[in-house]
């Protein structure tokens, strides 16, 4: 398996741009987020998914679209970028939510992302 | 609605060492609580969590935590540091029936020869 894998490793936008980042899991897992990491902010929650066609805010949406199309598939668009959405974004997935038993989170190795 | 601090950004410590990394939370109902380690240019990956019963709980590499209900605290302990567990450290906290895991600030472990 390999797990939750993400594109592009790294990439520098310009200001304005619109990019995708994608992100796949292959363990058939219903739950899907994507987080922003933020040097002495920890994880913040941006949008997350509890299943195909459902999507729902986190703690930090704005500036950033989802979509669910399939259960494997969650790709994070970024319209009209910003430098204040410079940041490392992270992709997790679990088979429930944290809250049901403790369900682990699994993450992909992140993407790094520079708007100048 | 949950929230964790994690009290230290960073904690040095000597190879073979104590260390201990501190974590308290707020909630108003029962919790399940995580402990996550990210090494250098990597993702996320789980070390411990505390769900019910024995409130010692026992992790990956030697690490186990202490969930403290009077004191609203979950302290990730290891008795002897080694040179590989260098990493960042984020505690974590999901409320029962919760969607959504709450994040510390995250503590960066440096450990010195």
């Amino acid at each position: 398996n390999a797990g939750v894998t993400q594109t592009p490793k790294f990439r520098i936008l310009k200001i304005g741009q619109s990019m995708t980042l994608q992100c796949a899991q292959d363990m058939n897992h219903n739950y899907m987020y994507w987080y922003r990491q933020d040097p002495g902010m920890g994880l913040k929650l941006i949008y997350y998914s509890v299943g195909a066609g459902i999507t729902d805010k986190g703690e930090v949406p704005n500036g950033y679209n989802v979509s669910r199309s399939t259960t494997e598939d969650f790709p994070l668009r970024l319209e009209l970028a910003a430098p204040s959405q410079t940041s490392v974004y992270f992709c997790a997935s679990s088979y429930s939510s944290a809250g049901s038993r403790g369900n682990e989170q699994f993450f992909g190795p992140g993407t790094r992302l520079t708007v100048l | 609605a949950q929230s964790v601090t994690q009290l230290d950004s960073q904690v040095p410590v000597f190879e073979e060492a104590p260390v201990e990394l501190r974590c308290n939370y707020s909630s108003s109902v029962s919790v399940y609580l995580f402990w996550y380690v990210q090494y250098p240019n990597q993702g996320l990956q789980l070390l411990l969590k505390y769900l019910s019963g024995s409130t010692l709980v026992k992790g990956i590499n030697g690490f186990e935590a202490e969930f403290k209900k009077s004191e609203t605290s979950f302290h990730l302990t290891k008795p002897s540091a080694h040179m590989s567990d260098a990493a960042e450290y984020f505690c974590a906290v999901a409320g029962q029936g919760a969607q959504k895991l709450v994040f510390g600030q995250g503590t960066r472990l440096t450990i010195n020869p």
